[in-house]
């Protein structure tokens, strides 16, 4: 099976500009997570989906992030505009039922910097 | 925040047993306890769970005391592959799925 797949894995961009990162959930997952990962902070939580719709965004650090889930199999996840202090790796998470329950698998993550 | 307590890093000689520790001694009767591991430059891996018997996989084992306020990680036969940060997480097991809550973990480094 096709693990979490995420675009783009590397990014470069410039202060100001719009940065969208993309996200397919494991097919029938029905939870997807957004997390961050910076070496001050570690891993953190920015919001998370259950059947499209957003449980809880209390992590989104402001109003610059948005994230949407138009359908089970997209999301993205939007910086605008982007600031240095965003330069991270994202990762994009999803769980469902199945043989492992409630587990929550990753994928490799986008690596985002902004200069 | 994280529930859970970690040595921040360990050593293991290639091909013993790296007995990963952690400490929850909070943890509440409905809490499963979560092992992810995080090589270099990859997503956060699954790797085992349990509630309180002891589980066992094809990647590690898990013992749980019988108080449940620690468990050990176990990798029977380490490899330089296995070099990693690995995460101890408790989590409630219920209908939904609860968010990951990361800690910083502990840096296992496998020596050749």
């Amino acid at each position: 099976d096709a693990g979490v797949i995420q675009s783009p894995r590397h990014e470069v961009t410039e202060m100001g500009q719009e940065v969208t990162l993309r996200c397919k959930p494991i097919s029938g997952h029905d939870y997807l997570f957004w997390y961050r990962q910076t070496m001050m902070r570690g891993l953190e939580l920015l919001i998370y989906f259950n059947n499209n719709v957003p449980i809880d965004d209390s992590g989104m650090p402001e109003d610059r992030f948005s994230a949407k889930m138009p359908n089970a199999s997209f999301s993205t996840l939007k910086i605008q505009p982007s600031e240095p202090r965003d330069s991270a790796v994202y990762f994009c998470a999803s769980s469902g039922q199945g043989a492992h329950g409630n587990t929550i698998y990753f994928g490799e993550g986008s690596w985002l910097t902004v200069v | 925040d994280a529930k859970t307590t970690q040595p921040p890093s360990m050593d293991c000689a290639e091909g013993r047993a790296a007995n990963l520790p952690c400490n929850h001694s909070t943890i509440s009767g409905n809490e499963y306890v979560y092992w992810y591991r995080q090589i270099h430059s990859q997503g956060p891996q699954y790797i085992i769970h349990g509630l309180k018997n002891n589980e066992t996989n094809e990647m590690a084992s898990l013992i749980i005391t019988e108080d449940r306020k620690s468990s050990t990680l176990i990798l029977p036969h380490a490899t330089l592959r296995d070099t990693a940060v690995y995460y101890c997480i408790v989590r409630p097991w219920n209908s939904g799925n609860t968010p990951l809550v990361f800690g910083k973990g502990t840096r296992l480094s496998v020596i050749a």
